[in-house]
């Protein structure tokens, strides 16, 4: 079983919609979730962590962290042609280790 | 503004030659850094844990006397690819944690370093 798994892609929207990316973890004692953005070519961006239950909101994007259904999400508003990249779910479990989703592609259409 | 750099971001040689690679944390000390290799249309696979002081500790799978990593300073690492082969050809990343380990660490990419072995 995958340790982080992400929903599978890709995921096509159109400008200014919502996108929403979903990730699942196994490793119960992970403490710190991170959601990267990489364009093609280029390597992960940090856009977002999240290490606390609940929502953590940064100008259009929202985190959402639910430890108990060791479940995170990303919620992209008022989608952009911009923001169309890999998206990579990140969770650090106990060993310091960074454990990467397989990324999901988003492409906004304009 | 960037918080980790990588040099060269791209690099050509000839097979059999070595390779190095250079990993710096900008503005902050880290004593572990994590070096990364992304093949076309997959995702990043770690290879090694650079430890400052002690030596690296690399994934199943990885050849430590091909992959040779020093952590020269609480700001820089290197990655040196020896006797490079094309299959060696890839999109390598170093990573650095910044912050309180555990909740509060984040972990900042940098650019990358394309190789192309011919």
């Amino acid at each position: 079983q995958k340790e982080v798994e992400q929903n599978s892609g890709p995921l096509s929207v159109p400008e200014g919609a919502i996108a929403s990316l979903n990730c699942t973890y196994s490793d119960r004692g992970s403490q710190s979730f991170f959601w990267y953005r990489q364009y093609s070519g280029k390597s992960p961006e940090l856009i977002m962590f999240i290490y606390s239950n609940g929502d953590k909101e940064d100008g259009r994007f929202t985190a959402q962290l639910n430890k108990a259904s060791q479940y995170v999400s990303l919620l992209i508003r008022d989608s952009q042609p911009s923001d169309s990249a890999t998206y990579l779910c990140a969770v650090l479990p106990n060993d310091y280790k960074l454990s990467f989703g397989a990324g999901t592609t988003v492409t906004v259409r304009a | 503004g960037a918080v980790v750099s990588q040099h060269p971001s791209r690099v050509i040689c000839k097979s059999g030659t070595s390779v190095k690679i250079e990993c710096r944390s900008l503005d902050f000390q880290a004593t572990t850094m994590f070096w990364y290799r992304q093949f076309p249309k997959q995702s990043l696979m770690l290879m090694a844990t650079s430890n400052e002081g002690s030596k690296a500790t690399y994934e199943q799978g990885v050849e430590k006397d091909k992959f040779l990593i020093n952590h020269a300073s609480l700001t820089l690492s290197t990655l040196t690819v020896t006797s490079a082969h094309p299959e060696d050809s890839s999109f390598y990343i170093c990573s650095a944690p910044k912050g309180l380990r555990g909740a509060g660490e984040t972990q900042y990419f940098g650019p990358g370093t394309r190789l192309l072995v011919l």
